[in-house]
């Protein structure tokens, strides 16, 4: 699976968007793009993934750049209880691999 | 969606002693489940591959007489912690893949502390 690469942290204002990048420029053509997230002494929920196409559900909207290289995952109005680790993991649809879990992103919404 | 449960969601065990972690896919089939590990401030790490009737495959570095793992049945795997020590304490956490489906969903996560 490629390697992603994200900001260690980011803070972001309760109500307002968070916009979390994501690196992944060894992605191969069947990779989808997979966002993770953990709240802190919980197993990782999942939120979105995608291919090539912007992709939106009731969680978050993930932006996918047209070369595939780099993503954006955005929560559109950010509360207290999304502060968590968001984890990028870039796996081929499907496949019985296990996920592989990078350092991720720590997202604190701030009052 | 699809829901994966493990019990206990807390353990605390003496040193020495074993301790059996399930892990159950509530509303799937999953052929494959996983088991991490994870320690304060860091990602989860895998620990082994458990499949359905057969032996699990464990990551270098893993000590399977130490960490048992049974996946007897589709929808149930187990991990015992075997002659558990302080250095065992971590946050245990399964996941499972939907063999209908392809994806992969997490349990919330057993909090071992072995005093």
């Amino acid at each position: 699976d490629a390697k992603t690469t994200q900001p260690p942290s980011m803070d972001c204002a309760e109500g307002r968007a968070a916009n979390l990048p994501c690196n992944h420029s060894t992605i191969s053509g069947n990779e989808y793009v997979y966002w993770y997230r953990q709240i802190h002494s919980q197993g990782p929920q999942y939120i979105i993934h995608g291919l090539k196409n912007n992709e939106t559900n009731e969680m978050a909207s993930l932006i996918i750049t047209e070369d595939r290289k780099s993503s954006t995952l955005i929560l559109p109005h950010a509360t207290l209880r999304d502060t968590a680790v968001y984890y990028c993991i870039v796996r081929v649809s499907g496949s019985a691999r296990q996920l592989t879990f990078g350092s991720g992103t720590q997202l604190t919404v701030l009052p | 969606g699809a829901v994966v449960s493990q019990h206990p969601s807390r353990v605390i065990c003496k040193s020495g002693t074993s301790v059996k972690i399930e892990c159950r896919s509530l509303d799937f089939q999953a052929t494959t489940m996983f088991w991490y590990r994870q320690f304060p401030k860091q990602s989860l790490m895998l620990m082994a591959t458990s499949n359905e009737g057969s032996k699990a495959t464990y990551e270098q570095g893993v000590e399977k007489d130490k960490f048992l793992i049974n996946h007897a049945s589709l929808t149930l795997s187990t991990l015992t912690v075997t002659s558990a020590h302080p250095e065992d304490s971590s946050f245990y956490i399964c996941s499972a893949i939907d063999r209908g489906q392809g994806e992969q969903y997490f349990g919330p996560g057993t909090r071992l502390t072995v005093t």
